[in-house]
């Protein structure tokens, strides 16, 4: 089976700007999960989708939103890009709860 | 305090010892343990699931859970240097869907 993917792998933005990150799981999972990794907080939970839904929110602010289709692609979007949003996004699937969840390569952020 | 927390290390092991790593958690309600390893500029890679107290053995990596002392550990027998990485303890809760929390992570530095 081909692991999780995820588009495009670097980007640089400025301040100010949105961004788009996309990420398609393996294939049969049906749960997409997002995380942000910095060095200063580690790995921290951002959202999940399950069907198209979402089904879990971490602690991060209304400029931090995500979809998913019904394909079980996910995507995830940043407005108003602040610097402190610099990081390698990373999503993971899982074909159920609480099973594991296999990551894909990340997006590494970059917001100048 | 962190829910979950990890020696930061680094751990430095000679080659072919045993690295002995800990984590530690505090929801009591944690119900889906995991350890990934991580190269730097990498994404995190499973090594072991475990969802039930005792010892799970899978290659050289032996995984222990003891819910009742909220402890996790991984034991890497015959360390390589590849092996060298960060080592990363994720529990979950199955109510909360698919949302791993994470510890920091402990760098293991195997020595040649």
């Amino acid at each position: 089976k081909a692991g999780v993917t995820q588009t495009p792998r670097y980007l640089i933005k400025t301040r100010g700007q949105q961004v788009t990150l996309s990420c398609s799981p393996i294939s049969g999972h049906r749960s997409v999960s997002w995380y942000q990794q910095t060095p200063g907080q580690g790995l921290q939970f951002l959202f999940e989708y399950f069907s198209e839904t979402q089904r879990n929110k971490g602690n991060f602010p209304g400029r931090f939103s995500g979809r998913q289709f019904s394909n079980s692609r996910s995507e995830m979007n940043v407005s108003t890009l602040e610097l402190g949003d610099s990081a390698l996004y990373l999503c993971a699937s899982s074909s159920q709860t609480g099973d594991t969840q296999y990551f894909g390569p990340g997006t590494r952020l970059t917001v100048l | 305090q962190k829910e979950v927390e990890q020696n930061s290390g680094p751990l430095s092991v000679p080659e072919g010892a045993i690295a002995s790593l800990n984590c530690t958690y505090s929801d009591r309600g944690s119900q889906s343990f995991f350890w990934y390893r991580q190269y730097s500029g990498k994404s995190p890679e499973l090594i072991m699931s475990i969802y039930s107290n005792g010892d799970k053995e899978d290659g050289r990596f032996t995984a222990q859970l003891n819910k009742a002392s909220q402890y996790v550990s991984l034991l890497i027998r015959d360390s390589q240097p590849s092996d060298s990485a960060t080592y990363l303890c994720a529990v979950n809760r199955k109510a909360a869907g698919n949302k791993l929390t994470f510890g920091g992570g402990t760098r293991v530095l195997v020595k040649p």
